[in-house]
């Protein structure tokens, strides 16, 4: 079975600028997060979906982020424009949410240097 | 609240020895209770779980107890090998929604 599927593993770019990351969770995971993980700090949830909606985003930063999961599958994260603070890295992770089906599977990440 | 306070930070440990890791947390609508350990280049990966109406689980040399009395889960390793040096972080679920939820995590270095 595939994990889930995060790219860019790595992007560098000056604040200001625009970057969006991209999320493939695993194929039938109703749930999707979204985190932020910051140097030597647990995970922070910034947004969560439940198929094609939004259940959580009350951590996001909504001035400058903003994300999506069109048709309940992939979805997105973007910065707009970022900040030295939002150097990072971004996890999505996927769940089934199903019974007792809660274990949440974790990309890669993809981790964002601004400068 | 829903935070996860996780103790300690860092954990420094020889190897043979054990390491316990310790998390509590405040919202008593949490029923599962993940731990993740998580290595440079791996990610993060589920090490073991436990559920609401369980006490205790083990799987060779992780266990995980669980007080929902007290409101905190502990991770045990026992006769801990340099393999087992990484991040771990303790996680809760709130039901009603499958909020997840993570402590601050700890950095266990097992010296040879």
């Amino acid at each position: 079975e595939a994990g889930v599927a995060q790219s860019p593993r790595y992007k560098i770019i000056e604040k200001r600028q625009s970057v969006a990351f991209w999320c493939n969770p695993i194929s039938g995971h109703a749930t999707l997060y979204w985190y932020q993980q910051i140097l030597g700090q647990g995970p922070k949830l910034l947004i969560q979906f439940q198929n094609n909606g939004v259940v959580d985003d009350s951590q996001l930063p909504k001035d400058r982020f903003s994300a999506e999961r069109l048709k309940g599958v992939d979805s997105t994260l973007k910065i707009q424009p970022a900040k030295l603070e939002d150097s990072a890295v971004y996890l999505c992770a996927s769940s089934l949410s199903r019974g007792a089906n809660t274990e949440a599977f974790f990309g890669q990440g993809t981790r964002l240097t601004v400068v | 609240g829903e935070n996860v306070e996780q103790h300690p930070s860092t954990l420094s440990v020889q190897e043979g020895d054990s390491a316990v890791i310790k998390c509590t947390y405040s919202d008593s609508a949490s029923n599962y209770f993940p731990w993740y350990k998580q290595e440079l280049g791996k990610g993060s990966q589920l090490i073991i779980d436990i559920r609401s109406n369980v006490g205790e689980k083990k799987d060779q040399r992780i266990a995980v107890t669980l007080n929902k009395t007290a409101k905190h889960f502990s991770l045990h390793i026992t006769e801990t090998q340099p393999e087992d040096s990484a991040v771990y972080f303790c996680a809760r679920l709130k039901a009603a929604g499958n909020k997840l939820t993570f402590g601050g995590g700890t950095r266990v270095l097992v010296k040879p």
